[in-house]
């Protein structure tokens, strides 16, 4: 099993939408959680950060169920700039050592048309 | 804040040369990430050091590949010699405690 699967996509969608993109991990003991967003030809940015009891940033939802394993970004009312490759990374592990360790799932691209 | 620089943003070699990236951390930033990306392959992570000590280099991919971090401001990927497979875009990315900070990224060609 992969450290970090997502949602192969592509995800098109019109302006307006709402987008979910959902996101596993393997190792139980992963510390931190996050969503980085990527445009074509630029670095990852870091998006948002996911607790374990939900949060919320405007238009994005992100939330994360440890028992399952599970993370997720909801962005509602979707517009044309939220166009891009969105990423979940999974931070730390068992030893002390993989604590720093920031794993990338191969990420998913979203395209918002007009 | 100058967020983490990498240098150069784009080179092109030739098989068998030596190549040397670059990375200079956000200040104040304890962990130093080194990543590459490709389309096949999406962003893999390379090496990890924590307050300058290289804690996993199990991404690494051959003994081509080597990576130093003299001080808490600067860091380098060497790759030597250099093979057509090398090309890719390697970040280099910063953090403290929480999510990482990525560099712009050095796109690397070898011909």
């Amino acid at each position: 099993r992969k450290e970090v699967e997502q949602d192969p996509g592509p995800f098109n969608v019109p302006e307006g939408a709402t987008v979910a993109f959902n996101c596993t991990y393997s190792n139980s003991a992963s510390q931190s959680f996050f969503w980085y967003r990527q445009d074509c030809r630029k670095e990852p940015k870091l998006l948002m950060s996911v607790y374990s009891s939900g949060n919320e940033d405007g238009r994005f939802t992100a939330q994360l169920n440890r028992a399952s394993q599970y993370i997720s970004l909801l962005i509602r009312d979707s517009k044309l700039s939220d166009s891009a490759t969105y990423l979940c990374v999974v931070r730390g592990g068992r030893s002390g050592g993989s604590n720093y360790k920031l794993t990338f799932g191969k990420g998913t691209l979203l395209t918002v048309n007009p | 804040d100058a967020g983490v620089i990498q240098s150069p943003r784009h080179e092109v070699t030739e098989m068998g040369q030596e190549v040397t990236l670059r990375c200079k951390p956000i200040s104040g930033h304890n962990s130093l990430f080194w990543y590459r990306q490709t389309m096949m392959r999406g962003l893999e992570l390379l090496i990890y050091f924590n307050n300058n000590v290289p804690i996993d280099d199990s991404g690494m991919p051959e003994d081509r590949f080597s990576a130093k971090m003299p001080n808490a401001s600067f860091s380098t990927l060497k790759i030597q010699p250099s093979e057509p497979r090398d090309s890719a875009v390697y970040f280099c990315a910063s953090s403290l405690q929480t999510g990482a900070f990525f560099g712009q990224g050095t796109r690397l060609t070898v011909v």
